[in-house]
């Protein structure tokens, strides 16, 4: 069965630093895997996805993820945290078949001045 | 513009009244689906639709009705609504369900006396 998990229920960074959120996941097929954000009170935006091309994936904001395959791993990293980027972070995998998307429980991001 | 729009944005009801949540999506997209968002808990699918006129369960579908009598609308039934249904409802779509990236709508924040 496919799961998510996001290691990291909360994260904590100082603007201007490096930015780690965690995604491991599980799958019997080739997964395609996501990112989205959630700002406060709105609904989720799509960061940037892997769909089995290139292995390091660029996203909008600044955001990349690298797909590896033998950690089984979709880490969500930014070089530099801002202000703006404070919000809550889902993984989600969907793989072939007829099984819906599946995300994780989130990771909240704080940013710190 | 492309996007997925709910109805109403907020809602406040007592226990045993009927709903109706309506989300429409103008991207002509195959997919659409209800997620419920609580604390701790991330997101889980209610239920999700193929095409027209198919739908399946989710995750947490008991106490929850949907229909697609059309391939643009996917709206959300509450026949008897109670506390424990308290939530933040999304609609989303896709063009297909595996493989491709969901478009959220806004949100429906519901709250149930």
């Amino acid at each position: 069965a496919q799961s998510v998990t996001q290691l990291d229920s909360h994260v904590s960074v100082s603007e201007g630093t490096p930015v780690l959120l965690r995604c491991n996941y599980s799958s019997s097929y080739s997964p395609s895997l996501f990112w989205y954000v959630q700002h406060p009170n709105k609904g989720l935006q799509l960061l940037l996805k892997y769909t089995s091309a290139a292995t390091l994936v660029k996203g909008i904001n600044g955001f990349e993820a690298e797909f590896k395959k033998s950690e089984t791993s979709f880490h969500l990293t930014k070089p530099s945290a801002h202000m703006s980027d404070a919000a809550e972070y889902f993984c989600a995998l969907s793989d072939s078949g007829n099984t819906p998307l599946v995300f994780g429980k989130g990771t909240r991001l704080s940013v710190i001045a | 513009e492309a996007q997925v729009t709910q109805n109403p944005r907020y809602l406040i009801t007592v226990t045993g009244k009927k709903l109706t949540v309506t989300c429409s999506q103008n991207m002509n997209h195959e997919y659409m689906s209800w997620y419920r968002q609580d604390p701790g808990l991330g997101l889980r699918q209610i239920y999700y639709s193929m095409n027209v006129e198919v739908t399946d369960k989710g995750d947490v579908p008991e106490g929850y009705k949907v229909s697609r009598k059309e391939k643009r609308n996917f709206p959300l039934i509450l026949e008897s609504p109670s506390p424990n249904q308290t939530s933040l409802y999304f609609c989303a779509s896709s063009w297909r369900l595996a493989g491709y990236e969901q478009y959220f709508g806004p949100g429906t924040r519901l709250t149930v006396t």
